[in-house]
């Protein structure tokens, strides 16, 4: 079985400041790894994801992500937020096993003060 | 761009009715899902259909659930007799295939079970 652990419910930082929001995963087969943004009222988008190749995965909006396996770990890092990046952050996972489902985190709250 | 649409956008039911939660996935997609969020939890997988037959469902997904692809266009959830429980936001969404993994969402429906 798989699972994944946003530890930061909620994370509040200054427009123009850095920012990581932090993803831990559990599973006993290899996974695909997602971040996904909720802006209020709306649905799921893509940020990024991790299929293979390069650990470094940049995606929409500025934001890239790191894998790191032997830590499974996939943080989302963006050097420079803004007021618009407050939404709901997400990470997920699907695992190679034929699953298609995705696994998600509990959520981190991103909230951007001026 | 293309975008997966839901409707209605809040559904009120009694307990005990059945509702009926409706999505239009992108045209060309293959792969249709389900998932849900309880206030304040994570978002849940609850179906995965494909070739108009469930592929997967977790233990969520019991005989109170059922979904169907009635048309070249429309995906269904209906839930049978709707529970306190049931109240929840519900998201389609849909992908072009596995090989590509992306699952686009829709905005949901905030399903409320009086």
């Amino acid at each position: 079985a798989q699972s994944v652990t946003q530890l930061d419910s909620q994370v509040p930082v200054f427009e123009e400041a850095p920012v990581e929001l932090r993803c831990n995963y559990s599973s006993s087969v290899s996974v695909y790894l997602f971040w996904y943004v909720q802006y209020p009222n709306q649905g799921l988008q893509l940020l990024l994801k991790y299929l293979s190749g390069s650990t470094l995965v940049k995606g929409i909006n500025g934001f890239e992500a790191e894998f790191n396996k032997s830590q499974t770990s996939f943080h989302l890092r963006k050097p420079s937020v803004h007021i618009s990046d407050t939404a709901e952050y997400f990470c997920a996972v699907i695992s190679m096993d034929s699953s298609y489902k995705l696994i998600f985190g509990s959520g981190t709250r991103l909230l951007v003060r001026p | 761009e293309p975008e997966v649409t839901q409707t209605p956008s809040h559904q009120v039911t009694q307990m005990g009715q059945e509702v009926i939660l409706r999505c239009v996935p992108i045209s060309n997609h293959l792969y249709f899902y389900w998932y849900r969020q309880i206030l304040g939890q994570k978002v849940e997988f609850l179906v995965s259909f494909y070739n108009n037959e469930i592929s997967e469902k977790s233990e969520i997904f019991d005989d109170q659930f059922s979904v169907e692809r009635p048309d070249g266009s429309n995906f269904t959830l209906k839930i049978r007799s709707t529970k306190l429980e049931d109240s929840a936001m519900y998201f389609c969404a849909s992908s072009v295939g596995t090989g590509l993994l992306e699952q686009y969402f829709g905005p949901g429906t905030r399903l409320t079970v009086t």
